[in-house]
């Protein structure tokens, strides 16, 4: 097991453009996370997953934000017409989780955006 | 909902030195927690977290952190401090099921030679 891997590592794009970023959680965590870091801040939850199904959003994630699970594998994370302020690290984690019980999220390395 | 406040941005501590880093959560129910470390440019690692039980728990790299429930309260410490400590440290709380997890700001760790 590879642990959960992101791609890619960082990302340049013009303010306008569209990105997406993708997370490969471990494969046996059924849940997958979103989250995104600005400098100086800690990680601040965006979305989450279990299995194939969005089961929560924050407020954080406007409209030009779209997640997909789409075989409950790995995930995508589109932001569309990028703005300065979407600069930022997106932390991709996955967990086990059975009934209520989480044994801790296990992160990828981010992708960190910068919007020019 | 939930939240969690560290107090200290900045920690400088000497190697070889003990250290503590404090956290404050605040949340209705028995909370779970959570320290997860930080390197420049590197995802989130976890080092030790609390369910229930024991109200000191052992992590990993030497840390341990104690739950103190009257304080709202789970800092984290490790007796001797190494150069490879040196690294963002952040707490964090979540509800049971960890649908949602909130981070601290974070303490930034300094470690002298």
């Amino acid at each position: 097991d590879t642990g959960v891997s992101q791609d890619p590592r960082h990302k340049i794009t013009k303010r306008g453009q569209n990105v997406t970023f993708r997370c490969d959680p471990i494969s046996e965590h059924n849940r997958l996370y979103w989250y995104r870091q600005t400098l100086g801040q800690g990680p601040e939850f965006l979305t989450y997953f279990q299995n194939e199904a969005q089961l929560e959003k924050s407020r954080l994630l406007s409209d030009r934000f779209s997640a997909e699970r789409p075989k409950g594998s790995f995930s995508t994370l589109e932001i569309q017409r990028t703005e300065q302020g979407d600069s930022a690290m997106y932390l991709c984690a996955s967990s086990k989780t059975t009934g209520v019980l989480n044994y801790g999220y296990t992160f990828g390395s981010g992708t960190r955006l910068t919007v020019v | 909902a939930q939240s969690v406040t560290q107090p200290d941005i900045h920690i400088t501590v000497s190697e070889g030195a003990s250290l503590e880093l404090r956290c404050n959560y605040s949340y209705g129910a028995t909370p779970y927690l959570f320290w997860y470390v930080q390197s420049p440019g590197q995802g989130l690692q976890l080092l030790l977290k609390y369910f229930s039980g024991d109200t000191l728990v052992q992590g990993i790299k030497g840390f341990e952190a104690e739950f103190k429930r009257s304080q709202s309260s789970f800092n984290l410490r490790k007796p001797s401090v190494h150069w490879s400590d040196a690294a963002e440290y952040f707490c964090a709380v979540a509800t049971g099921g960890n649908n949602d997890m909130r981070f601290g700001a974070g303490t930034r760790l300094t470690v002298k030679p």
